[in-house]
C-alpha cells in the first residue's frame, strides 16, 4: 500500500547532539517530499521540501534533509540540537498521482531534548 | 505566523450537535485544504477546494461538508457530532500547484 513511514515514534537526544529522523515512502514514483514541525499547541510549520534536483535540501532552523531514491527515504538531520527543537516532526508527501496536492503524512516522531 | 487564520481556536460541544469551523487563507492563495489530527488516526486529509470548487476529497465523513466562498475563505461543517470527532482540525492554503501548504493554528474540537 502507498504510505509514508516514520519508524521512530519517540526520540530523545541531548542538547548539542546530532539528530537524524527517518522517513520512508512507498510510491511507484518519487513524490514531492516535505518535513513539517509541530510545537505543542501550535500549527504545522514547513521545515523544508524536495521536488527535484539537488538531493541535499537545506531548510529553516538549521535543518537539512537528504533524498535517497534507492532507499525511498527522505531523512531529516540537524548537526546540533537546541532545546527549542523539542517538538513533533512530520514527514509528508504529495503522492505522484496528479489531480490534487493533498498531503499524506507519516505518524510523526516526537523529539525530546535533554539539557 | 503563516498568514492562515482559523476560528474558533477551541470549540466544546455535545454529541449530536453541529458546528462550523472557519478558515481564511493567505492573501492570494486559491487553494484551501482541511485536515483532521487525532491521536488514533494521525493527520488525515479531508478535502481540498480550489477557487471555490471542490478539487479533491479524502477520508471525509458524510456528516462533514465544506465550502469555499467567493472571497476564498472556507468553512468546514461538522454535523451529528460523535465523541470520535474530537480532534484538531487544520486548514492550510497554497498558492500554486507546487504544493507548499501553509497551515493555520487549528481548531480544537471537543465533543462531550
Amino acid at each position: 500500500a502507498q504510505s509514508v513511514t516514520q519508524p521512530d515514534i519517540h526520540i530523545t537526544v541531548s542538547e548539542g547532539a546530532s539528530l537524524e529522523l527517518r522517513c520512508n515512502y512507498s510510491y511507484g514514483a518519487t513524490p514531492y517530499l516535505f518535513w513539517y514541525v509541530q510545537s505543542p499547541g501550535q500549527g504545522l510549520q514547513l521545515l523544508l521540501k524536495y521536488f527535484s534536483g539537488d538531493t541535499l535540501v537545506q531548510g529553516i532552523k538549521g535543518f537539512e534533509a537528504e533524498f535517497k531514491r534507492s532507499q525511498s527515504s527522505f531523512n531529516l538531520r540537524k548537526p546540533s540540537v537546541h532545546w527549542s527543537d523539542a517538538a513533533e516532526y512530520f514527514c509528508a508527501v504529495v503522492p505522484p498521482q496528479g489531480g490534487s496536492e493533498k498531503l499524506v503524512f507519516g505518524k510523526g516522531t516526537k523529539l525530546t531534548v535533554n539539557p | 505566523d503563516s498568514g492562515v487564520t482559523q476560528t474558533p481556536k477551541h470549540l466544546i460541544t455535545a454529541t449530536g450537535q453541529r458546528v462550523t469551523l472557519r478558515c481564511s487563507p493567505r492573501s492570494g492563495d486559491l487553494s484551501v485544504y482541511w485536515y483532521q489530527q487525532s491521536l488514533d488516526q494521525g493527520l488525515q486529509f479531508l478535502i481540498q477546494y480550489y477557487n471555490g470548487e471542490e478539487r479533491a476529497k479524502g477520508n471525509i465523513l458524510e456528516r462533514f461538508s465544506a465550502q469555499q466562498f467567493p472571497d476564498l475563505h472556507s468553512e468546514l461543517n461538522l454535523s451529528s457530532l460523535e465523541l470520535g470527532d474530537s480532534a484538531l482540525y487544520f486548514c492550510a492554503s497554497s498558492g500554486n500547484s507546487a504544493s507548499e501548504q501553509f497551515f493555520g493554528p487549528g481548531t480544537r474540537l471537543t465533543v462531550l
